[in-house]
Parts: C-alpha cells; structure tokens; sequence
C-alpha cells in the first residue's frame, strides 16, 4: 500500500462547480499535512496547510480526519485558472514530507 | 519564504554520461531535498541534504548513481552518473522554511531541471 494515495483523476468540470478530492495515508503518526498545486510543467507550490480543526480560505476547504486517516479539499466556485494536478502531501513529524500522486482537475467553460 | 534557482533547466545527454545539478537558495537552509518527478508521476524523494555531513539516501536510490554535495547552507548539487534512459525525468531541489502566513514549515521547490537521455 502506498504511503499516500490519491484519485489520479482527472475530474472534468464545468466552471462554477463544486469539486472535492480526497487523499488517504497510511502512517496514522502523521503531523502534518498539505494541499499542493502544481501547473504543467511547473514546480508544486503550496495551496494550504490542513489543519485539525479544518480550514478555508477563499474557495478552499481542506478538512483533515483522523480516525480515517483522510484529508480532503472542497474547491466551490471553479474557475478556468483553478485547472492543475493537486498534491497532497504528508509529513510525519521527520523530515521527510511524503506527496501523493496528485489528482488532475480540468475546468471547462 | 524561499527562493530556489536550479541550473541548468533542462538537458538533453547521451547514455553512459553525467549531469551534475545545482541547486542555489536565497537563505540558509539546514536541509535540502532532492526529489525526481516522472511523468504523470508524483514527486519521489532521492535524498535529504545536510550540510556538513553525507546525504541520507530513500530506498532505491544510491550515492554511487547520485552522488550529491552540500558545501554550504545555500548551495547543493546531485549529479546523476552513467545515465540511462530510465533516468529522463524532471529533478526538483527542495527546501522547508517558514512560509507567508502558514503555521508550519512548507516545501518551496525550485523549478527544476527536465533531463532527457537518449
């Protein structure tokens, strides 16, 4: 089993809507997690951290569950601009942060 | 936050060669990440970086194919030897630091270096 785990996608929608993606890890000593955005052909950037309590920001929703050892992003709105491969990365309190294959999202006009 | 420049940006080298990376910061860092990314893969860690000491090296990966330096706290190259094919991939420096609002040390990467071997 993979440390972290992602639906690869990709996930077609059309502008203006509601898109979730979840992320599984297996190392329930894990502290730290993230969302990451990366563009084609582009370096991964930070989106948002995820914290325990879950957090937004703007049209962001990152939620984090630890009994079923998931975090999740809820992205409302979708723009063109929001299309990307999201990254959901995990660190377990090392040094060593853990990414997930990431899930392609396409939004269409 | 971090800065992270990487020379070169992409390369095209025959089999049997080496390419070394450099991997420059605009703070000093006490760990630098080296990280090779497939396509349509994700990011998978090479090694970690310390200065002062030998990198400390994932499962698969060994210092004879990517032998890598860390002579100061804002410098750091990998050098992938004796390349095959199978190496093509994009090579990503990375660094934790304290970012813009966040309450914990995220990654910045540096753009990355797209090597082609033929």
């Amino acid at each position: 089993r993979k440390e972290v785990e992602q639906d690869p996608g990709p996930f077609n929608v059309p502008e203006g809507a509601t898109v979730a993606f979840n992320c599984t890890y297996s190392n329930s000593a894990s502290q730290s997690f993230f969302w990451y955005r990366q563009d084609c052909r582009k370096e991964p950037k930070l989106l948002m951290s995820v914290y325990s309590s879950g957090n937004e920001d703007g049209r962001f929703t990152a939620q984090l569950n630890r009994a079923s050892q998931y975090i999740s992003l809820l992205i409302r709105d979708s723009k063109l601009s929001d299309s990307a491969t999201y990254l959901c990365a995990v660190n377990t309190g090392g040094f060593k942060t853990i990414f997930g294959a990431g899930t392609r999202l396409f939004v269409k006009a | 936050s971090a800065v992270i420049s990487q020379k070169p940006s992409r390369d095209i080298c025959q089999r049997g060669t080496s390419l070394t990376i450099q991997c420059q910061v605009d703070s000093q860092v006490t760990m630098m990440f080296w990280y090779r990314q497939q396509p349509g893969q994700s990011l998978t860690l090479i090694a970690t970086a310390n200065q002062g000491s030998e990198a400390t090296y994932e499962s698969g990966f060994v210092i004879d194919k990517f032998p890598i330096s860390r002579p100061n706290l804002t410098f750091s190259t990998l050098t992938v030897s004796n390349m095959s094919p199978e190496d093509s991939s994009i090579y990503l420096c990375s660094v934790e630091a304290w970012g813009k609002g966040s309450a914990s040390d995220e990654q910045f990467f540096g753009p990355g270096t797209r090597l082609t071997v033929l």
